[in-house]
């Protein structure tokens, strides 16, 4: 099955400075993956997401690559602000519709310092 | 509109017993899956539900089991409780015919197993 890893677990940053998480998936058939953001006591919610038939996607200050060869995404957070303090998980599945399976890394805390 | 909708919030069960947790989809959803997140990890896929069946099962043993009723609304059940299964569960729901392809996740309940 689905195995993803994520770096780093943890993650401090000065307000301002953008932050990088990388993740690696195993399973060469997935081609969907999802960022979530989960604070604390909180449901994940989902910030962003790439297919694998696009390379790069930004959303305002958040943005996701992909590297199908070398099976791997990121999640960059440019201009960080003290409420992306939180913990972010990524995640990969092989999307079928809309019936599939999530298989998420264990997860970033960030910690954005004011 | 109501999002994900899960109950209890909080629960504490003693080894052996068994235990039901309810989730009611976002409206307009078909699809539940359920995960669960162990303190400090990231969430694992349980099973998920569709038209009252099972169509995808994760790597969790037979106390675990569901149901989907035909309001969509769905539960999960776990017998012979083990410290172990004190985690986090969470509900998310989709519409498997959606393009959209991000899950909605409930707030989750807190399952403490003494």
């Amino acid at each position: 099955g689905e195995n993803v890893e994520q770096h780093p677990s943890t993650l401090s940053v000065q307000e301002g400075d953008s932050a990088v998480i990388k993740c690696t998936y195993s399973d060469s058939a997935s081609n969907y993956f999802p960022w979530y953001k989960q604070e604390l006591g909180k449901r994940p919610q989902l910030i962003i997401d790439i297919r694998s038939n696009v390379g790069e996607k930004k959303d305002q200050r958040i943005a996701v690559t992909l590297n199908k060869t070398a099976k791997h995404f990121s999640l960059h957070i440019t201009e960080t602000q003290p409420e992306d303090s939180a913990v972010y998980f990524c995640a990969a599945s092989f999307s079928g519709g809309s019936n599939y399976k999530l298989t998420f890394g264990k997860g970033t805390l960030l910690t954005v310092n004011p | 509109d109501a999002g994900v909708t899960q109950s209890p919030t909080h629960l504490i069960k003693t080894r052996g017993q068994q235990v039901t947790l309810r989730c009611s989809p976002k409206s307009g959803h078909d699809t539940v899956s359920w995960y669960q997140q162990a303190l400090g990890q990231g969430p694992q896929f349980i099973f998920q539900y569709y038209e009252e069946e099972e169509r995808q099962r994760g790597n969790f043993p037979d106390r675990f089991s569901g149901h989907q009723f035909p309001n969509y609304s769905s539960e999960l059940n776990v017998n012979a409780l083990l410290l172990g299964d004190s985690a986090l569960y969470l509900c998310a729901s989709s519409l498997r015919r959606s393009r959209n392809y991000g899950y909605t996740f409930g707030s989750g309940t807190r399952l403490t197993v003494v």
